[in-house]
């Protein structure tokens, strides 16, 4: 069993756009994350979310909007999709918010935005 | 704010031989938490060791361990008898607390070649 797991892995989509990353854990855990890698491959933390309600929102432009319907999904939408936003984002679930739980993260979507 | 810094932008190893990464950190937090995340072609982001500030002891993984130093800030992974496999990306990370929540901060990373 996939224990968080993203949809699509690839996407591929024009400027202007508005498009949507899903994601779902399965390890029952409370807080969940996203993260993005630029082309650099450098990962920073955009978003975290703990029991559906946003925590840390780090100064993300806000065409990027997360949503979290269950403690079990946070997904990402993005709106008017710009060349600088092509890159790798990753989901994370860790079991909470304390004491330093392990983040297990999904495989990746990587955006191409042409 | 916390910072990683991790000075090799890539290294190389030969099959069965010792490889050591190198990971700086800042932060004026007391307690906190490392970690060295691996990241092979396939992307997907790998945990392969941690290290709670407050432990002495530097943690150990079959042939995966750290040397933690404190003081100096340091938190440098050794990869013993190396293997193919091996190869990857390796990311050090401290994990902070903001707004109630935790969050990683990544070094950028050292691209480590395994040659055999």
């Amino acid at each position: 069993d996939t224990a968080v797991s993203q949809t699509p892995k690839y996407l591929v989509t024009q400027m202007g756009n508005d498009k949507s990353i899903k994601c779902e854990q399965n390890l029952g855990h409370d807080t969940m994350y996203w993260y993005k890698q630029d082309s650099k491959k450098f990962l920073k933390i955009m978003f975290s979310y703990n029991n559906k309600e946003l925590i840390i929102n780090e100064t993300v432009p806000n065409r990027f909007s997360p949503k979290s319907p269950d403690k079990a999904h946070l997904n990402l939408h993005i709106n008017s999709l710009e060349l600088g936003d092509s890159a790798v984002y990753f989901c994370a679930s860790s079991q909470g918010w304390a004491n330093s739980y392990e983040q297990y993260f999904g495989p990746g979507t990587r955006l191409t935005v042409t | 704010a916390q910072t990683v810094t991790q000075s090799q932008p890539e290294m190389s190893v030969q099959e069965a031989e010792t490889v050591t990464l190198s990971c700086t950190y800042d932060t004026s937090e007391s307690d906190y938490y490392l970690f060295w995340y691996k990241q092979p072609p396939s992307r997907q982001m790998i945990l392969v060791i941690r290290q709670e500030a407050y432990k002495q002891q530097n943690a150990t993984e079959n042939r995966f361990s750290v040397n933690f130093q404190k003081a100096a800030k340091s938190f440098s992974l050794k990869i013993s008898d190396s293997q193919l496999g091996d190869a990857a990306m390796y990311f050090c990370a401290i994990e902070v607390t903001q707004g109630g929540s935790e969050k990683l901060v990544f070094g950028k990373g050292t691209k480590l070649t395994v040659n055999p």
